[in-house]
């Protein structure tokens, strides 16, 4: 099973503020032959389902706000979040879907400084 | 709209059973595979289980140990968990949700509690 890591657990991020949080997989999620990493991010808020927010690393779920942006590849994978709003404090998460089972990071508790 | 609404949880003794469903519409339901993921009070997300839209492939966590079962009626664009010899840890809310890879719809979950 591919295990995934994110860093760091919770932050604290002043409104307006760049926020980022690290994703690292076990081993690497690209598949050479269409060049893609199967790499997703989610935002849960409390009492809600998770969100999918960007999906094949970098690309952006219909109707997620142009702040959130995905990068990195084979390994390594950041969420960005260009300026922090109020309704984006949540919880984060990462999730493989290379190799089954899928397997989601613990988890980034973003919060208002 | 894909909706997902999910039922059947609710408090149970350690060692006991409890059968969840999910009611799925606003889609082609015989043409997705259906997963379930778990969420413990207050901890991070776990897969827990897939089917193919034909019913006739499942995948399943290392810990459910042989205690799950998924199966599905396409007929009435339903999918269920058979969950058997309950314990505390499995104690979560179980969403359902739609996706082969990346999930973009999930149900509002139903929460298991497991005590005596």
């Amino acid at each position: 099973d591919i295990v995934m890591t994110q860093s760091p657990d919770s932050l604290a991020v002043s409104l307006g503020e760049r926020t980022t949080i690290n994703c690292k997989a076990g081993q690497s999620l690209l598949y050479t032959s269409n060049n893609k990493n199967y790499l997703a991010w989610y935002q849960q808020k409390p009492g809600q389902p998770p969100k999918l927010l960007i999906h094949w690393a970098s690309i952006r779920q219909s109707g997620v706000p142009d702040r959130f942006s995905g990068s990195g590849s084979g390994t390594d994978f950041t969420l960005t979040i260009s300026g922090l709003q109020a309704e984006d404090v949540a919880v984060y998460y990462c999730q493989q879907y290379y190799s089954a089972p899928c397997s989601f990071g613990q988890g980034t508790k973003v919060e208002i400084k | 709209e894909v909706q997902l609404v999910e039922s059947g949880g609710g408090l149970v003794q350690p060692g006991g059973s409890l059968r969840l469903s999910c009611a799925a519409s606003g889609f082609t339901f015989t043409t997705y595979w259906m997963q379930w993921v778990r969420q413990a009070p207050g901890k991070g997300l776990m897969w827990v289980s897939r089917i193919n839209p034909d019913g006739n492939i499942t995948t399943f966590a290392d810990f459910v140990k042989g205690r799950f079962t998924i199966s599905r009626d396409n007929a009435r664009n339903t999918v269920y968990l058979q969950i058997n010899r309950l314990t505390a840890a499995d104690t979560a809310v179980y969403y359902c949700a739609r996706g082969t890879a990346m999930i973009p719809y999930w149900g509002r979950g139903t929460l298991v509690t497991v005590s005596s």
